[in-house]
C-alpha cells in the first residue's frame, strides 16, 4: 500500500512569506507527528496528533507555527513569515496508536 | 526532560565485521525507537522496543531498562548498512510515544 507522502518535496520561499506543507498519512493510521532536521542538525519533534485528542504543541518552536490535521487524515503546517532559520526539511511521520513510525521523504524548506 | 547520547558518533567498519551502536538516555521510558537515515535523508524505523531484545534480520536491538541503555548491533555488515542511526526516547518519563527526543546519529560507513 501506500506509504506516508508529503508534498511539495521541495519549497523556496522568501523571507517574511508564508508557506503551507502537506502530509498524507498512511490509511488508517490514528497518529501523526511532524518533526524537522536542521541543516548538519538532529532531529527534532514539532507536534503530534492522536485520533481526536488535542495535539501535542509542545514542540512548536514559535507562535509563526501551527498545524491542522482535517477528518484525522490530511494534516498542513503552516509557517507565518517566515525566517532564514525555519530553512529545514520538515518530516512527517504516522503510526497506528502510538506504534512504529512511518516516515515521508519530507519537504525541504529553504527561506532565502 | 529526558537527555539521549549515542556513541560512537561515527563508526567506519569492514564488510562482515559485527557493529554495536550504543544509546543510553536519562529518565526512564515505556519505549525506546532505532532509526535509520539513508543518506539519500529517508528515514526508516527499525525498532521500538519496550524490555528485552528485538532481532530484525542482521539487525538486534536491546534495551536494559535499569541501566536505561540500548545498543543497536549489526552481525555481518554489509556496504548497503552505511547510513546514520538514531536512538529516540519520549521527552518525558511517562510522555507520549509522540513527543520524541533523538540522539545526534551515529554515522556508520561500511567499506567493502
Amino acid at each position: 500500500g501506500a506509504g506516508v507522502s508529503q508534498s511539495p518535496s521541495n519549497k523556496v520561499t522568501e523571507k517574511g512569506k508564508d508557506v503551507e506543507l502537506r502530509c498524507d498519512p498512511i490509511s488508517g493510521h490514528t497518529a501523526l507527528y511532524w518533526y524537522r532536521q536542521s541543516l548538519g542538525q538532529g532531529l527534532e519533534f514539532l507536534i503530534y496528533f492522536q485520533g481526536n485528542s488535542a495535539p501535542d504543541k509542545s514542540g512548536l518552536p514559535s507562535d509563526r507555527f501551527s498545524a491542522e490535521r482535517t477528518g484525522g487524515s490530511v494534516s498542513t503546517l503552516t509557517i507565518q513569515r517566515t525566517q532564514q532559520e525555519d530553512s529545514a526539511v520538515y518530516l512527517c511521520a504516522s503510526s497506528w496508536r502510538g506504534d512504529t513510525q512511518y516516515f515521508g521523504p519530507g519537504t525541504r524548506l529553504t527561506v532565502l | 526532560k529526558n537527555e539521549v547520547e549515542q556513541s560512537p558518533q561515527n563508526l567506519t567498519a569492514q564488510e562482515g565485521e559485527f557493529i554495536t551502536i550504543n544509546c543510553s538516555y536519562s529518565v526512564g521510558i515505556s519505549a525506546l525507537h532505532w532509526l535509520q537515515q539513508h543518506p539519500g535523508g529517508g528515514i526508516v524505523s527499525l525498532f521500538m522496543l519496550s524490555s528485552g531484545k528485538k532481532k530484525h534480520g542482521r539487525l538486534i536491538a536491546t534495551i536494559n531498562i535499569p541501566e536505561k541503555h540500548s545498543s543497536l548491533h549489526i552481525t555481518a555488515s554489509h556496504p548497503r548498512d552505511s547510513a546514520v542511526y538514531i536512538c529516540a526516547v519520549p521527552i518525558h518519563y511517562g510522555g507520549s510515544q509522540g513527543n520524541l527526543i533523538f540522539g545526534k546519529g551515529t554515522k556508520l560507513s561500511v567499506k567493502p
